[in-house]
């Protein structure tokens, strides 16, 4: 089992739909948990930062952790179609550490 | 403020050649690191400096790739010789200590031939 497990893709949604992005880990010493975004040959771009549990809104995003349930997720609200690109989920056990990514998805929002 | 830059952006070279990836960090972050990302999977971690010392090198393949970070700034990876399988996009990025927040480069993609 490898240490983050996100979701397969691909995703594609309508233009204004909510989106529901999700991994699972299983290290529980991970406290710190990040959603980066990755455009077509370009780095990820960090999204969302979060420390230990609880949920964490910035515009359109919110991230939920729920370290009991080795749970995370991204909501985006309203999704247009300049959110297609490929998300991924990272997690590390300190604010300098090693981070371990998932695979990520690609998101396709149609207009 | 400028971001991470790396260069060259593309590299195409034949296998058993060396190559040499550049990159240049945002101004005032102590912490670099080098990853490797295969097609269609996310990043995973070659090298992590803190200033200039490498302080988790234990993803790096020793008998073919080395890193260097002179002066605690800028850094290069290089990879002597290159083979097939070393056909990935290598990115670097670079955190401040406290937040720990990585901000990536653009990549550097290398197909090998």
């Amino acid at each position: 089992q490898k240490e983050v497990e996100q979701d397969p893709g691909p995703l594609s949604v309508p233009e204004g739909a909510i989106v529901s992005l999700n991994c699972t880990y299983s290290n529980s010493a991970f406290q710190y948990f990040m959603w980066y975004r990755q455009y077509s040959r370009k780095g990820p771009e960090l999204l969302m930062y979060t420390y230990s549990s609880g949920n964490k809104e910035d515009g359109r995003f919110t991230a939920q952790v729920d370290k009991s349930s080795k749970y995370i997720s991204l909501f985006i609200r309203d999704s247009q179609p300049s959110d297609s690109a490929t998300y991924l989920c990272a997690m590390g056990t300190g604010a300098n550490s090693k981070l371990t990514f998932g695979k990520g998805i690609t998101l396709s929002v149609r207009p | 403020e400028a971001g991470v830059v790396q260069s060259p952006r593309y590299k195409i070279i034949e296998k058993k050649q060396p190559v040499a990836f550049w990159c240049n960090p945002i101004s005032g972050h102590n912490t670099l690191y080098w990853y490797l990302q295969n097609l269609g999977q996310g990043p995973e971690l070659l090298i992590r400096y803190e200033n200039e010392e490498a302080v988790d090198d234990s993803q790096l393949p020793k008998d073919r790739f080395s890193a260097e970070r002179l002066k605690g700034v800028d850094s290069t990876l290089k990879i002597q010789p290159a083979e097939l399988g070393d056909s990935a996009v290598y990115l670097c990025a670079s955190s401040q200590q406290i937040t720990g927040e990585l901000f990536f480069g653009e990549g550097s993609r290398l197909t090998v031939l």
